[in-house]
């Protein structure tokens, strides 16, 4: 299957809102509610920021919110933060027990 | 607390097998699906398959299928990740990840450290 698409590059000013798009198909993203989005840093392992589509683990902040309209998933990050500069990916369940990653996002706080 | 161990860095040459392990602790092993992911340097994260512990079933991405196998041992906590006739573009971190299929579908929870294989003759 091929890679959910995800923009290479957002950027935003601290204090800013900012959306990541991951668009897939109907066999993967618009079928499932079962989109991940992690966050890594340069030379780190990722970081699991939303599961379930908009569920947010333990300790991860209520900055990060997930979302998904048909295709799509979104990863939003309000009141943008220096640490947030980061890569950020997303996944999707794409049916009998396989996965999907997106592209990849570079997100750079100006 | 949850952790997981993978081993050191590799370095191989083409058409050789390489084999990653990951040591789990801080849960009970095999509750607990792991799955495998690369990441190719400055590329994005590629998933190639998952093991149950419990029962050694397992599933690969169709591309690494017939290269790839995945193993446990329960005695240790540890799954290993066996990639077979290396070329050079899997070069790659290698990742191993622990699931939650409990009450939650969490398909990536905890997330080793990483294990660097660098294919190249």
């Amino acid at each position: 299957q091929s890679a959910l698409t995800q923009p290479a590059s957002v950027s935003g000013s601290p204090g800013q809102s900012i959306t990541i798009s991951c668009t897939g198909t109907s066999s993967d993203v618009g079928s499932y509610n079962l989109v991940s989005w992690f966050q890594q840093h340069p030379g780190k392992a990722p970081k699991l920021l939303i599961y379930e589509g908009s569920k947010r683990p333990s300790g991860v902040s209520n900055r990060f919110s997930g979302s998904k309209s048909g295709n799509t998933a979104s990863l939003t990050i309000s009141g943008l933060q220096a640490e947030d500069e980061a890569d950020y990916s997303c996944c999707s369940y794409a049916g009998r027990s396989t996965y999907v990653f997106g592209t990849g996002t570079k997100v750079t706080v100006l | 607390q949850v952790q997981l161990v993978q081993s050191g860095a590799e370095m191989k040459k083409p058409g050789a097998s390489v084999k990653v392990s990951c040591k789990a602790s801080g849960y009970t092993f095999t509750n607990y699906y792991i799955q495998w992911v690369r990441q190719a340097p400055g590329q994005g994260l590629e998933w190639m398959g998952w093991i149950n512990p419990n029962s050694g079933d397992t599933n690969y991405e169709q591309n690494f299928q017939g290269r790839v196998t995945m193993t446990r041992d329960t005695s240790i906590s540890t799954t290993y990740m066996e990639l077979s006739r290396l070329r050079s573009d899997d070069t790659a971190v290698y990742y191993c990840a622990r699931a939650n299929y409990g009450q939650v579908t969490i398909d990536f929870e905890y997330w080793g450290p990483g294990t660097l294989v660098t294919v190249s003759s």
